[in-house]
């Protein structure tokens, strides 16, 4: 597996509450993306990211928030977690340009349940 | 954007029998066409993928059809093996955005 981690691995929340997950990549790529994946709907994605500092939104970006201060590090924050963002988010990597894509690398997910 | 539709949701087949999963696209500028598979409680990985300048591809056991002009694009595993048993999902991608079908949940039946 490529080099990309995801913490934390699961947890358990209230609806209202904050939540930031980390992405965290050893390859150097520059795009970095983050799903969720619900029964039904296959994966979204929600934001993704295509340089320090430069990100964009994706298919559902609608109450989730993203940063990238360092080329490793990508987060994803719920700013008042929601019953409807209970899903499984994977993180994934990728050293494609725009004009040609490549492999996506996924993470290895975090399951967000929102109570 | 993207509309990516895939057929079957789920699949059964034989040990040693041909599996076909089939997916349609809308976008016409959509370039890239990968496949993942995925195992219970995993993350997706890569199986074989497309790009939009090729009509077929072969991997072993696994190959893909591109047709663009219909703007579907299908799996084929031959020989199927119960560790094939998995969901597995197509997707469509264009200048990152990629669009991913709803999965489909393979069974080899041994």
């Amino acid at each position: 597996d490529a080099g990309i981690t995801q913490s934390p691995r699961h947890k358990v929340t209230e609806t209202g509450t904050p939540v930031t997950l980390r992405c965290h990549q050893t390859e150097n790529h520059r795009y970095m993306y983050w799903y969720r994946q619900d029964p039904g709907h296959g994966l979204r994605l929600i934001h993704y990211s295509y340089g320090v500092k430069d990100t964009d939104k994706g298919e559902v970006s609608d109450g989730y928030s993203v940063s990238r201060s360092k080329t490793e590090d990508f987060l994803l924050t719920l700013e008042s977690a929601t019953s409807s963002q209970t899903s499984v988010y994977f993180c994934a990597i990728s050293d494609s340009g725009l004009a040609i894509p490549n492999e996506q690398f996924f993470g290895p997910g975090t399951r967000l349940t929102v109570l | 954007g993207e509309n990516v539709e895939q057929h079957p949701s789920t699949l059964s087949v034989q040990e040693g029998d041909s599996a076909v999963i089939k997916c349609t696209y809308s976008d016409s500028a959509s370039n890239y066409f990968p496949w993942y598979k995925q195992e219970l409680g995993k993350r997706p990985q890569l199986i074989i993928d497309i790009r939009s300048n090729v009509g077929e591809k072969k991997d072993q056991r696994i190959a893909v059809t591109l047709n663009k002009t219909a703007k579907h694009f299908s799996l084929h595993i031959t020989e199927t093996q119960p560790e094939d048993s998995a969901v597995y999902f197509c997707a469509a991608s264009m200048n990152n955005d990629m669009r991913f079908g709803a999965g489909t949940r393979l069974t080899v039946k041994p």
